[in-house]
């Protein structure tokens, strides 16, 4: 079976440029996450969707970010205009439900720089 | 301020040896907790967990302790291979929605 697929697996764009990352989960789960990875904070948790209805985006730390999900296999995370201050590796992963022991499934992660 | 809360950015152990990876938290609401392992360049993958009910759970070479009381858990890895080199991540679930919270994580290097 296919794992989380992300891509692009790295990106390097210029301050005010627009990023587009997206996310295939697996197929059959029902929840979809979105994590960011800093040296400062560690995986934060920006947004999660289950059955593609956003649940928490509490964690979306400005309007220059939006996050998707049109269907069941497809999620994008959108920043606009990306900062410096952005670059992070960002990830996605997919449980499915019900809850069960709470193992989320992660893809490679997205690693963005911007300059 | 952080609720899942790893102290030790990193911890270097011989190998055959105990590695002992500690992790502290602040809400006594959360109901589950896990434990996550992460190589570079890769995404983190699940490694074990523990109810809230419980104190202790084994799984091969890999135990998690549980001390409600305190707030604080443990993982143990006994004995400690190189392989076992990498990044781990404690996670707390708060709510049905299965919402983790993650800790900081502590870099192991195992020593052959």
């Amino acid at each position: 079976d296919a794992g989380v697929i992300q891509s692009p697996r790295h990106e390097v764009t210029e301050m005010g440029q627009e990023v587009t990352l997206r996310c295939k989960p697996i197929s059959g789960h029902d929840y979809l996450f979105w994590y960011r990875q800093t040296m400062m904070r560690g995986l934060e948790l920006l947004i999660y969707f289950n059955n593609n209805v956003p649940i928490d985006d509490s964690g979306m730390p400005e309007d220059r970010f939006s996050a998707k999900m049109p269907n069941a296999s497809f999620s994008t995370l959108k920043i606009q205009p990306s900062e410096p201050r952005d670059s992070a590796v960002y990830f996605c992963a997919s449980s499915p439900q019900p809850r069960g022991n709470g193992e989320l499934f992660f893809g490679e992660g997205s690693r963005l720089t911007v300059l | 301020d952080q609720q899942v809360k790893q102290n030790s950015p990193s911890l270097s152990v011989q190998e055959g040896r105990i590695s002992i990876l500690n992790c502290d938290y602040t809400n006594s609401m959360f109901d589950y907790f896990l434990w996550y392992k992460k190589y570079p360049a890769e995404g983190p993958t699940f490694l074990i967990s523990i109810s809230s009910i419980k104190d202790k759970n084994e799984d091969g070479r890999f135990t998690v302790f549980l001390n409600k009381s305190a707030k604080h858990l443990s993982l143990h890895i006994v004995p400690s291979q190189p392989g076992d080199s990498a990044v781990y991540f404690c996670a707390a679930i708060l709510g049905s929605q299965g919402n983790l919270i993650f800790g900081k994580g502590t870099k192991l290097s195992v020593k052959p």
